[in-house]
């Protein structure tokens, strides 16, 4: 059972920017680090974004993250056909001492 | 380059035991806590189990706790699942991951392996 509530699906054209919400609570993501994770069809998941908004190197800058108070959101700008994925926000949740995921985000290319 | 290659999945009936493997190379495995990820037959991620580098500190999510034990040998690079009671809604696929930075089990994963099936059906 998904802690953390994203929008099941989003979608654009190339070359718009689309961004993907993620809503949780004070002893997830208002108390902790967000992480965004890519997953393209058929494969792994992939690491995205850590600490709300850091990219690891070789992810494009088109990616962004952010965080406020109990909500964070993944941005991509200039939306190419390779995006087409799902994308999972993540934290650690001190309640349930454990890592939580969101519900997962279908991005569709137009 | 870092990889990491899981094992032991398969067809198992409800009730039963497996014992899942994750091969890990291309870094000091005994530097970083490993976790366990599943994702049922089109469904989202679950967070399973993580245990740290020392096995110090071990946490389970509350639907397999009881059931599942995480454990690792450092030195044989290794971490593993060993999953009993097995229920159908256990089905899925099984991701071992890295920690991505040194110490505890908080924190981002990366990276992730490609996954064994286990599917829990009469």
């Amino acid at each position: 059972q998904s802690v953390l509530t994203q929008p099941p699906s989003a979608s654009g054209t190339p070359g718009q920017r689309v961004t993907i919400s993620c809503s949780g609570s004070s002893s997830n993501i208002g108390s902790n680090y967000v992480y965004w994770y890519q997953q393209l069809p058929g494969t792994a998941p992939k690491l995205l974004i850590y600490r709300n908004n850091q990219r690891p190197s070789g992810v494009p800058d088109r990616f962004s993250g952010s965080k406020s108070g109990t909500s964070a959101s993944l941005a991509i700008s200039g939306l190419r056909s390779e995006d087409e994925a799902d994308y999972y926000c993540a934290a650690w949740d001190d309640s349930l001492s454990g890592h939580v995921f969101g519900t997962g985000t279908k991005v569709t290319v137009l | 380059e870092v990889q990491l290659v899981e094992s032991g999945g398969g067809l198992v009936q409800p009730g039963r035991s497996l014992r899942l493997s994750c091969a890990a190379s291309g870094f000091t495995f005994d530097d970083y806590a490993m976790h366990w990820v599943r994702q049922a037959p089109g469904k989202g991620l679950e967070w399973v189990s993580g245990i740290s580098w020392n096995s110090g500190s071990i946490g389970y999510a509350d639907s397999v706790k009881g059931r599942f034990t995480i454990s690792r040998d450092n030195a044989k690079n290794s971490l593993y699942l060993q999953m009993n009671s097995l229920r159908a809604e256990d089905t899925a696929l099984y991701y071992c991951a890295k920690l991505g930075l040194p110490g505890g089990l908080v924190g981002w994963f990366d990276p992730w392996g490609q996954g064994t099936l286990v599917t829990v059906s009469s």
